[in-house]
């Protein structure tokens, strides 16, 4: 069965550094989505993106972060200058239609600033 | 406002037994959809079952069930003949398309299967 991957599975990053996170959405899939969720939390959306933009981003999704499509497999969420407060589990997520459908998740990427 | 409560912090089930993990909602969209995910301790987010809220009949999938109470706003999961693998933390999430293409999630279960 297909399945979303994410690499790396850890990452540990001293703080102030950029990071760029990497996600292989499903291939027929339409929609990508970006989620974090910081140790013993609730999971949280970060973004959503589809046709090459973003189509909607929550309050977490400040100037520190994007993402991109760089070519036809990858998606990709950067954060430019980590903070310690970024050290959580990153998901990404992807879906072939919207509406109704269910998002099916990578195994993320734990993310640690020291 | 909480879009997804999950009130249970922690349950306990025997092996082979049956429970129920509760999910009530809050939307005025006429137009929304439910969905269960699994997350065991090595951390990934499985995908459990869906349900749309036209749905007439609450969804099924293997020994998971959805009991879907509209009027309540309530959509619990129902796990059949719990197995030491189904120890996980469990979340409800609910999409509103009509506003957006985010999930909200609730704050978890975390089950635990007794042997």
């Amino acid at each position: 069965e297909p399945e979303v991957t994410q690499t790396p599975s850890h990452q540990v990053t001293q703080m102030g550094q950029e990071v760029i996170l990497r996600c292989v959405p499903i291939s027929n899939h339409l929609y990508f989505y970006w989620y974090r969720q910081i140790l013993g939390q609730k999971v949280e959306f970060l973004v959503s993106f589809y046709n090459n933009e973003i189509s909607e981003k929550s309050e977490i999704f400040d100037d520190q972060f994007s993402v991109e499509r760089p070519d036809g497999s990858n998606f990709t969420l950067k954060i430019r200058s980590t903070k310690l407060e970024d050290s959580a589990m990153y998901f990404c997520a992807s879906s072939r239609q919207v509406g109704n459908q269910p998002q099916h998740f990578g195994d993320g990427t734990r993310l640690s600033i020291l | 406002a909480q879009k997804i409560t999950q009130t249970q912090p922690g349950m306990f089930v025997q092996e082979k037994e049956a429970v129920t993990l509760d999910c009530t909602y809050d939307t005025s969209d006429p137009s929304y959809g439910l969905f269960w995910y699994k997350q065991p301790s090595s951390g990934e987010m499985i995908f459990l079952i869906y349900q749309g809220s036209y749905d007439q009949q609450n969804a099924t999938e293997g020994r998971y069930s959805l009991n879907f109470q509209k009027a309540r706003k309530s959509a619990n999961l129902v796990i059949s003949a719990s197995q030491l693998g189904d120890s996980a933390m469990y979340f409800c999430a609910m999409r509103e398309p009509l506003r957006n293409n985010d999930m909200r999630f609730g704050a978890g279960t975390r089950l635990t299967v007794k042997p």
